[in-house]
């Protein structure tokens, strides 16, 4: 039967506008993050990384902050446009790196015209 | 970035049959390679960890006999789901572990919709 899984919370945003996912880590020994996008019947794709080193890392259009104190992972998004619609899921990981992913639940992101 | 592909994209067998689905690392080699499942509107759920000659290490309350991994080369990994049933249905994603000098992170298939009727 279908697991118990976690409905996906939403947010929405107007085209435009900056758009900003967070997400709460739990692992205070995880020190590899990473943001993936996945959009509807396709795999997730990598967005961009940060380490525990650094509290913030910008790529194109796209920033992620990294909140050690409190845990809180968040990515934010520029001028969001409708390809931007998708699910965001975020990433922690410790050594050894790559072997321990866990997963957020997700964030669907919504662009409204 | 690493780019994994996936055969086949789209599958829709009959219950009782098996499916094969293959996951391969193009440009990079991975000495391990997950398999996720997820339903609609949910998160990933990881089914397995395939190291590349050796067994795979199977989530709890996955059944190893129905969702056989092989995992014979360092850029292929296969998922086969024996006699499949309706309630196997669902979106198959595979991801592959790529390890470099300044890397450590998995890059994701685009996931095998997997129908049975």
């Amino acid at each position: 039967g279908e697991s118990v899984g976690l409905h996906l919370p939403t947010l929405s945003v107007q085209e435009g506008d900056n758009s900003i996912i967070n997400c709460a880590y739990s692992n205070s020994a995880s020190d590899y993050f990473i943001w993936y996008k996945q959009e509807s019947g396709k795999g997730p794709q990598f967005i961009i990384d940060i380490r525990s080193n650094m509290d913030k890392r910008q790529g194109q259009r796209v920033t992620v902050l990294l909140n050690k104190t409190v845990k809180h992972l968040s990515l934010q998004i520029a001028a969001t446009q409708p390809g931007d619609s998708a699910v965001y899921f975020c990433a922690e990981t410790y050594p050894p790196y790559g072997q321990n992913f866990v997963f957020g639940p997700g964030t669907r992101l919504s662009v409204l015209p | 970035g690493a780019v994994v592909s996936q055969h086949p994209s789209r599958v829709i067998c009959k219950s009782g049959t098996s499916v094969k689905i293959e996951c391969r690392s193009l440009d990079f080699q991975a000495t391990t390679m997950f398999w996720y499942r997820q339903f609609p509107k949910k998160s990933l759920m990881l089914m397995a960890t395939s190291n590349e000659g050796s067994k795979a290490t199977y989530e709890q309350g996955v059944e190893k006999d129905k969702f056989l991994i092989n995992h014979a080369s360092l850029t292929l990994s296969t998922l086969t789901v024996t006699s499949a049933h309706p309630e196997d249905s669902s979106f198959y994603i595979c991801s592959a572990r790529e390890r470099g000098p300044s890397t450590d992170t998995q890059y994701f298939g685009p996931g095998t919709r997997l129908t049975v009727l």
